[in-house]
């Protein structure tokens, strides 16, 4: 079966500007979640999406949001880019987590670098 | 708020050397947890996860890790590397938030090096 996928492998902005990073879950997975990887920090827990809703969302600024299609595909922006957002960026998917058993499963993530 | 606590940064054994990883995690409620490896270039992939029953469980590649309810602990084991075990390994726990819904919280994350 098909992983995770995410595009584009990388990314690069200046400060200032907006990025989109894009995510395709497992076929058959309804939620997405979104983790930054940064140098030194381990993985963030961002956001969360599940059947099209935001369930949950880590302690980050609004300036980053996302959504999730109807095929469960889903996107992060981030605005108002900062230095500090350079990191990895990391999708993963999972069934639904109904009592937060299931393993989520992670692509290979979007290098973002703010120059 | 659940934080992960994993003790070493970086680890460094010869094959054949016995490996544990420690992790240490602060949630007073049902907690689920998980080991993830990435190897390098590759994504991160699960090695092993606990939910209920057994507190030992088993993995892929050989390795275990045991879930000790008293010390909020679930250590990461294996009798005996291999070269191919080279890899940042991250412990992970699943629990409620305060908002309610579940979290996944990382560890920041061991670094395994086995020198041939």
């Amino acid at each position: 079966e098909a992983g995770v996928t995410q595009s584009p492998t990388h990314l690069i902005k200046t400060r200032g500007q907006q990025a989109t990073l894009r995510c395709s879950p497992i076929s058959g997975h309804t939620s997405v979640y979104w983790y930054q990887q940064a140098l030194g920090l381990g993985l963030q827990f961002l956001l969360w999406y599940d059947e099209g809703e935001e369930r949950n969302r880590g302690n980050f600024p609004p300036r980053f949001s996302g959504r999730q299609f109807p095929n469960y595909s889903s996107e992060l922006n981030v605005n108002a880019l900062e230095l500090e957002d350079s990191a990895l960026y990391l999708c993963a998917s999972s069934l639904p987590p109904g009592q937060g058993n299931q393993p989520q499963h992670f692509g290979d993530g979007t290098r973002l670098s703010i120059l | 708020a659940q934080s992960v606590s994993q003790h070493n940064h970086h680890v460094i054994l010869s094959e054949a050397a016995s490996l544990e990883l420690g992790c240490n995690y602060s949630y007073g409620g049902t907690v689920n947890l998980f080991w993830y490896v990435q190897y390098p270039g590759q994504h991160l992939q699960l090695l092993l996860k606990y939910f209920s029953g057994d507190p030992l469980v088993k993995g892929i590649k050989g390795f275990e890790a045991e879930f000790i309810k008293s010390k909020f602990s679930f250590n990461l084991r294996k009798p005996s590397v291999q070269w191919s075990d080279t890899a940042e390994y991250f412990c992970a726990v699943n629990a409620r938030s305060g908002a309610g819904s579940y979290q996944l919280t990382f560890g920041k994350g061991t670094k395994l090096s086995v020198i041939p």
